[in-house]
């Protein structure tokens, strides 16, 4: 597509329930970033992939968080057990070239609540 | 890890006026990117400057790598300027994997 898209745009759950966000990037982009953004922080990153594998998930929080890219486009970050401090915009970003340099282009994000 | 600062955190400008917004950090990098995420949440793209000096209109910016900040310009503001300007900066051997500052929050006034 032309830009990255994310879905859903909003997600309500409750605490305790699965909830799973979706990223569709730019095509062609082989490396894919998860953030996270709080109200008022800057965004903070969660996970990054180079293809299919996870080269990098120093940034998720805990076990409940994984997240998946299973043919090296759309990912999909998963949480279990969700949490009141989960709540925040989940933002999805990805890089065109394949070396380790490039600029990065963000989607629009998927707000979570969590009741 | 790497560390970014940038000043003000907040701006409050009349049309037309003209600022700069600073970013420090702390250690060598390889990429810098500067964002605006307008009222909806969106990051727009605004500059990818490692180094030199870049213009996009009413926009520049400049990032003096060895001595570690760049600077972004906005000249003429206009009240769709409004919003937070991140700086995010990446590490040789990182992957591109940014680390943003904790943003400048701009509201332009008529």
């Amino acid at each position: 597509g032309a830009g990255v898209s994310q879905t859903p745009s909003n997600k309500v759950t409750e605490k305790g329930k699965y909830v799973e966000l979706r990223c569709d990037p730019i095509s062609g982009h082989t490396a894919l970033y998860w953030y996270r953004q709080s109200l008022g922080q800057g965004p903070e990153f969660l996970i990054y992939f180079q293809g299919t594998g996870a080269a990098d998930d120093s940034g998720l929080p805990n076990d409940r968080f994984f997240a998946v890219r299973p043919e090296g486009s759309v990912s999909t970050l998963k949480i279990q057990r969700t949490e009141r401090g989960d709540s925040a915009v989940y933002l999805c970003a990805s890089r065109g070239q394949a070396a380790g340099t490039g600029e990065l282009f963000f989607g629009e994000g998927s707000r979570l609540t969590v009741l | 890890g790497i560390q970014v600062e940038q000043s003000p955190p907040d701006l409050i400008l009349q049309e037309g006026a003209n600022s700069t917004l600073r970013c420090n950090f702390s250690d060598s990098v390889n990429n810098l990117q500067w964002f605006h995420q307008n009222p909806w949440g969106q990051l727009i793209n605004l500059f990818y400057i490692p180094s030199g000096t870049k213009q996009n209109g009413r926009l520049s910016a400049t990032t003096v790598a060895t001595e570690r900040y760049s600077l972004l310009y906005i000249s003429s503001s206009q009240t769709t300027d409004s919003g937070v300007y991140f700086c995010a900066v990446a590490q040789a051997g990182t992957a591109s994997k940014l680390t943003f500052g904790t943003g400048t929050r701009l509201q332009v006034t008529l």
